[in-house]
């Protein structure tokens, strides 16, 4: 799987927007990147994923760049609720379709 | 949108005992689950890989004597912690895939079982 890399925390006022940075610079071409958030002591909650278009769903946008290198998740206007470890992660294809490796992500606070 | 739904949330069980969680699928077929563990302040481990209808799959360094994985049906998987120790309390979370439906190919997780081992 390709290795991904995030800043450890991240801070945002509430109502701001949320723009969380994620590197993949080995990510192969029909790797998928996806991003997942884990509120504590809950399991990991799917937010969005994307090959090379950017995308975008009722939690949030997804921006990936031309070269597949890196993508950003946005969330428009961060709430105290979305207060969450959030994972960047390129999935595995072939026989392990599915197997997700999970990194430390980014601890992101929403502040009043 | 899809979910997975785990059994029991949380499970006190003393040293010695097995236990058993509990991993379904909610409104698709999944023939392929996954188990992970995670222990506090750190990120989930990929535990094994549980196939419908055949034997699991585990990852390096986990021992499938212990960690007994059942897939009996397309919306059902089972982990089973055996001989229990304080040790193997956790926070053990499963997921599957949904290769239908409009979200097509995600992965979504359960609300994971916290075990604790007295």
């Amino acid at each position: 799987d390709a290795k991904t890399t995030q800043p450890p925390s991240m801070d945002c006022a509430e109502g701001r927007a949320a723009n969380l940075p994620c590197n993949h610079s080995t990510i192969s071409g029909n790797e998928y990147v996806y991003w997942y958030r884990q509120i504590h002591s809950q399991g990991p909650q799917y937010i969005i994923h994307g090959l090379k278009n950017n995308e975008t769903n009722e939690m949030a946008s997804l921006i990936i760049t031309e070269d597949r290198k890196s993508s950003t998740l946005i969330l428009p206007h961060a709430t105290l609720r979305d207060t969450a470890v959030y994972y960047c992660i390129v999935r595995a294809g072939g026989t392990s379709y599915g197997k997700l490796t999970f990194g430390q992500g980014t601890i992101l606070t929403v502040h009043p | 949108g899809a979910v997975v739904s785990q059994h029991p949330s949380r499970v006190i069980c003393k040293s010695g005992t097995s236990v058993k969680i509990e991993c379904r699928s909610l409104d698709f077929q999944a023939t392929t689950m996954f188990w992970y563990r995670q222990f506090p302040k750190q990120s989930l481990m990929l535990m094994a890989t549980s196939n419908e209808g055949s034997k699991a799959t585990y990852e390096q360094g986990v021992e499938k004597d212990k960690f007994l994985i059942n897939h009996a049906s397309l919306t059902l998987s089972t982990l089973t912690v055996t001989s229990a120790h304080p040790e193997d309390s956790s926070f053990y979370i499963c997921s599957a895939r949904d290769r239908g439906g409009s979200s097509g190919n995600t992965i979504y997780f359960g609300e994971g079982s916290w075990l604790t081992v007295v």
